[in-house]
């Protein structure tokens, strides 16, 4: 049982390139996150999707965009790279919908860093 | 003011010690709490829910007041294990998608 993998794990990047960070979930959990972390600052929402083939804006946004096209992928995009993005983001997934008190426990991947020189 | 606030650390305890941690929030509705571990350069994990009547793992204990608006964990007789930062996490209703985040607490025990 994987649960929540991330792909790359490590990453280098220039200013102004494009990359993608691909997240897959096997637990068929309905909501999808992106987060970033940097130091002193905590998780920071980027965007989240409740379900196949919608998205939503989170904390902050600007400068990434996302998809989800199937249930179990949700893909992060940095179009043109800057240094502030330098940071570690991880993907979390939860089951989002109905009674049981456990559906919104986030279960994340093991993150992926990434540096934009 | 944030919306979930901890306490930085670090607490340096040692082993076998008891350590508690505080955290606030500021919405009244919150609705949902948990506590999350992250060890370094890890991924956070769930460490448990918190619920009104308070919950109970083992050397672990959460205490949900929500008259103060706080939640608390209290770890007894730490182990060099339970090095790590602990991140309060909050709901504000039960409904919502959104997860809060605290910038966590840093604990470090030592022999």
């Amino acid at each position: 049982n994987a649960g929540v993998t991330q792909t790359p794990k490590f990453r280098v990047l220039k200013t102004g390139q494009s990359m993608t960070l691909l997240c897959a979930q096997d637990m068929n959990h309905e909501y999808m996150y992106w987060y970033r972390q940097d130091p002193g600052m905590g998780l920071r929402l980027i965007h989240y999707s409740v379900g196949e083939g919608t998205t939503a804006k989170g904390e902050v946004p600007d400068g990434y965009n996302v998809s989800r096209l199937k249930k179990q992928n949700f893909l992060l995009g940095l179009e043109s790279a800057a240094p502030s993005q330098t940071s570690v983001y991880f993907c979390a997934s939860s089951l989002g919908e109905g009674n049981r008190l456990d559906k919104n426990i986030q279960y994340f991947g093991a993150g992926t860093r990434l540096s934009v020189l | 003011r944030k919306e979930v606030e901890q306490d930085p650390g670090p607490f340096n305890v040692p082993e076998g010690a008891t350590v508690a941690f505080n955290c606030t929030y500021s919405n009244s509705a919150s609705q949902s709490f948990f506590w999350y571990r992250q060890d370094c350069r890890k991924e956070p994990k769930l460490l448990m829910s918190v619920y009104s009547s308070g919950n109970e793992d083992g050397r672990f204990t959460a205490q949900l007041n929500r008259a103060s608006q706080y939640i608390s964990l209290l770890i007894r007789d730490s182990k060099l294990s339970d090095s790590a930062t602990y991140l309060c996490v909050v709901i504000r209703s039960y409904n919502t998608d959104k997860l809060i985040f605290g910038t966590g607490t840093r604990l470090q025990v030592f022999p």
